[in-house]
């Protein structure tokens, strides 16, 4: 599977949009991007994922660029409760849940 | 709806013992998986199942065994601990592979 690479940590102001990047540039055509999170000693959740398109679901939005060397997961209200590890993944399979293989992610803090 | 239970939420055993974690997945779904969260590590894949029969499993000794019941419960035995066994032990199910994936809130299992 592709590797991903992500901020360690972000701050964001609650109320306002966050945006948190991702860069896997050997992605593979038939792989897709994940986005899980996990909030402090809880089981990771999923948010969304794509292949080539934008998506858009309740949690958030996620933008992949054109080439899909980089994404970027958009929390359009971030709130205090959002406060959590960010893991991007990519995954053959269509993300085959025991082919996700998660890194250490990107510590997301929402500040009041 | 229910959604994955883990048992016992925090499990301390000595050095040598035996471990047993437990899982019931969603209702209706077939497939369980094992992912271990050391302490300030992602989470590393450690066994499949579905449909009762161990579909793959990770990098991980022989010590680290289980199995799957006939209503799709799971147990996860860790014979012979060690000092390195303690960690947050994650049980996900989903209806089948390539599908969303639902993560439990973990066996916390510390070994002294």
């Amino acid at each position: 599977d592709a590797k991903t690479t992500q901020p360690p940590s972000m701050d964001c102001a609650e109320g306002r949009a966050a945006n948190l990047p991702c860069n896997h540039s050997t992605i593979s055509g038939n792989e897709y991007v994940y986005w899980y999170r996990q909030i402090h000693s809880q089981g990771p959740q999923y948010i969304i994922h794509g292949l080539k398109n934008n998506e858009t679901n309740e949690m958030a939005s996620l933008i992949i660029t054109e080439d899909r060397k980089s994404s970027t997961l958009i929390l359009p209200h971030a709130t205090l409760r959002d406060t959590a590890v960010y893991y991007c993944i990519v995954s053959h399979n269509g993300g085959a849940t025991n082919k996700l293989i998660f890194g250490t992610g990107t510590l997301l803090a929402v500040q009041p | 709806e229910a959604g994955v239970t883990q048992s016992p939420t925090h499990l301390i055993k000595t050095r040598g013992q035996q471990a047993t974690l437990r899982c019931s997945p969603i209702s209706g779904h077939t497939s369980v998986y094992w992912y271990q969260q050391a302490l300030g590590l992602g989470l590393q894949f450690l066994l499949w199942y579905d449909e009762g029969e161990e579909r793959n499993r990770g990098n991980f000794p022989p010590r680290f065994s289980g199995r799957q019941f006939p209503n799709y419960s799971s147990e996860l035995n860790v014979n012979a601990l060690e000092l390195e066994d303690s960690a947050l032990y994650l049980c996900a199910s989903s209806l089948v592979e390539n599908t969303e994936a639902f993560f439990g809130q973990g066996t916390r299992l510390t070994v002294v």
